[in-house]
Order: C-alpha cells, then structure tokens, then sequence
C-alpha cells in the first residue's frame, strides 16, 4: 500500500497552460517535501511544507499543504519547457524517526 | 562541493553474483539512506541509518544488507543478486529527521 498517493500520474501539456499536481495520504505526515527528478538525476528538494494550511511559493510554483497535514498540491502557473520532469512528494510519518515515504510521482512533459 | 558521492555509475551482475554499493558523503548529515526507483515508479526505501552504528529496514529490504561504521559512509550490500534487483539504485543524506534530503547521482545495475 502506498502511503502517498500522487495523481496524475502523467501529464502533458502544451508551455504557457497551468497545472495542479496533487499528493494525498489517509496518514498524517509532520512535513511533505516536493522534489524534481530530471532524468538520470537524483531528486533535487523544491520545496519543504510544515505548518497545516502553509502555502508556499517558489517563482510560478505555489505549494499548499492541507490543513489536516495528510495532502499537499504543486501548482504551475504558465508551464514552461525547463518545468519538465518527475515530480515527487516525500515525507516522514509523524513519530516514525528517520524514515521518509516518497509517491511514485508525476511525470510532467511541457511542450514547446 | 562533493555532497553525496554513489560509485559506480553503471553495474552489470549475473544472477547470484554478490556486489557491494559504495556511497560517501561529505556534509557530516547523520541520516543516510537507501532508495531504488523502478520504471514508472517513486523511490521505495530499502534500508536507512539515523548515525554510525545505526542500521534499520525501510519497506523492501530482502536481499539488502548495510552499515554504518562511519557518519561518512553507507555501503548497500547485494547477497546474491537477481534479476528484480535490476533497478536504479539512489543514496540520500540528510541533517535530521524530516530535512531536506541530498541525493546522489544514482547507481543503475542491470542483474541478468
């Protein structure tokens, strides 16, 4: 079963469209954690969410984590072709030192 | 800025051959992890390390091994490779619980 659920799955969309990717969970999480992946690259940290209700912004991605700390969405305004890749929330579980859960991601094509 | 080292880069094992993972860092993180990513898939944790000595199983440990006898390094150990252990194979570090993860450049191994 996996703790964190990430949809969609894929998603191609054409430069300058807008986009929500969502990450979901019935766990709660102390922090969820939004990563790139290009390909033949580790993940690299976008962003990191704490507080119930936070919204963060990065440029043209706005991060939200849910109130209850159990979900958190990336939104893209005005996708551009550098926005492409694998994008993958992560996060402890609350009380379970040490250990991270990653989603299986989104993988995110923008085109030209 | 070293970060988090993987070595090697590339890996072709016969079924039943053993190999052992390196991977270094050089940020002095006591967390270091073990991932794999199969095609499609998010990074799913094999085995994780809260500081030197200290070894613990994430969700899919069979036929993994580590330790930790140093903070710098955390070798992942193959016993006797199969073919499901083809896979892209990621080290992470990190400062404390639930901060921000430092990955390494990944180690592909194909087991025929």
């Amino acid at each position: 079963t996996q703790l964190l659920e990430q949809s969609p799955q894929f998603l191609s969309i054409q430069e300058g469209e807008n986009l929500t990717v969502y990450c979901n969970s019935s766990s709660v999480f102390s922090s969820l954690q939004w990563y790139r992946q290009e390909p033949g690259e580790g993940p690299v940290l976008l962003v990191t969410v704490v507080t119930g209700g936070e919204v963060k912004k990065l440029k043209r991605l706005t991060f939200q984590f849910g109130d209850a700390r159990k979900d958190s969405s990336l939104h893209i305004t005005a996708a551009q072709p550098g926005d492409t890749g694998l994008y993958l929330c992560a996060g402890p579980l609350l009380g379970n030192a040490g250990k991270s859960t990653f989603g299986d991601g989104t993988t995110l094509t923008v085109k030209p | 800025n070293a970060g988090v080292t993987q070595t090697p880069k590339f890996q072709v094992l016969k079924t039943g051959q053993s190999m052992t993972l390196q991977c270094a860092q050089d940020m002095n993180h006591e967390y270091m992890s073990w991932y794999r990513q199969d095609p499609g898939m998010g990074l799913r944790l094999i085995h994780y390390s809260v500081g030197a000595g200290i070894t613990d199983q994430g969700e899919v440990p069979n036929g993994y091994n580590v330790s930790r006898s140093t903070t710098e390094d955390f070798p992942l150990r193959l016993l006797s490779a199969a073919p499901s252990q083809t896979s892209v194979y990621f080290c992470a570090s990190s400062a404390r619980r639930g901060a921000e993860a430092f990955f390494g450049q990944g180690t592909r191994l194909t087991v025929v």
